[in-house]
């Protein structure tokens, strides 16, 4: 247990569907990021937020649409995906300026597109 | 552009030997370095971190070692045990355009620890 809550865990959606992700903290952390971890590849940044604002948003297509209500929530909202969007997608969570800690990692969501 | 390589895909120890990881990076401004582990079906886990003010540090079984001249790290595990047995990532911290902090991972080595 990490602290770091992610559901689902699992999830299969066609590519017409609209679906959401979820991520929560209870670290007291004010960073929260979404990695996306493919086949054979490093696992990949898709977005920051830090004290609930959006600070990166690395390249991602428009199909996914992250939000951050609030320090210990993040979503990712996803509609209209590809078959190649299926992979792990994992949330994160950390202290975010001045950090000198680790990034802890929820279990992940397991997204299959069909 | 890859600037955290983990050249071996894979590695297979006995039990009771040591494990030795590595990785390499190519941004010097890089200056804190982590090792997470990760099973199937899991988010990896952090295992041990360093700063590059130092060049060791140690977390029983697990020591990490920085080179900050040859931009090299490695993990030593010792004695190795079929529980540690998983997928090891390095990484690197780095500052995003938007001046956030953000962690840039190696592809992973796949560690088997044979009985």
């Amino acid at each position: 247990e990490t602290g770091v809550t992610q559901t689902p865990r699992h999830l299969v959606m066609g590519m017409t569907n609209k679906k959401s992700l979820k991520c929560e903290q209870h670290l007291g952390h004010n960073a929260m990021y979404w990695y996306k971890q493919s086949a054979k590849k490093p696992l990949e940044l898709m977005f920051v937020y830090s004290l609930e604002e959006r600070v990166e948003n690395n390249s991602v297509p428009s199909r996914f649409s992250p939000e951050c209500p609030n320090s210990s929530h993040l979503f990712l909202h996803l509609h209209t995906l590809q078959p190649e969007d299926s992979a792990l997608y994992l949330c994160a969570s950390s202290q975010d300026h001045e950090w000198r800690g680790p990034a802890f990692f929820g279990q992940g969501t397991r997204l299959t597109v069909v | 552009d890859q600037q955290v390589k983990q050249n071996s895909p894979s590695l297979s120890v006995q039990e009771g030997r040591i494990s030795i990881l590595n990785c390499d990076y190519t941004n010097s401004m890089f200056d804190y370095f982590l090792w997470y582990k990760k099973y199937p079906a899991e988010g990896p886990t952090f295992l041990i971190s360093i700063s590059s003010i130092k060049d060791k540090n140690e977390d029983g079984r697990f020591t990490v070692f920085l080179n900050k001249s040859a931009k090299h790290l490695s993990l030593h595990i010792v004695p190795s045990q079929p529980g540690d047995s998983a997928v090891y990532f390095c990484a690197a911290k780095a500052i995003t355009q938007g001046g956030s902090e953000k962690l840039v991972f190696g592809k992973g080595t796949k560690l088997t620890v044979n009985p």
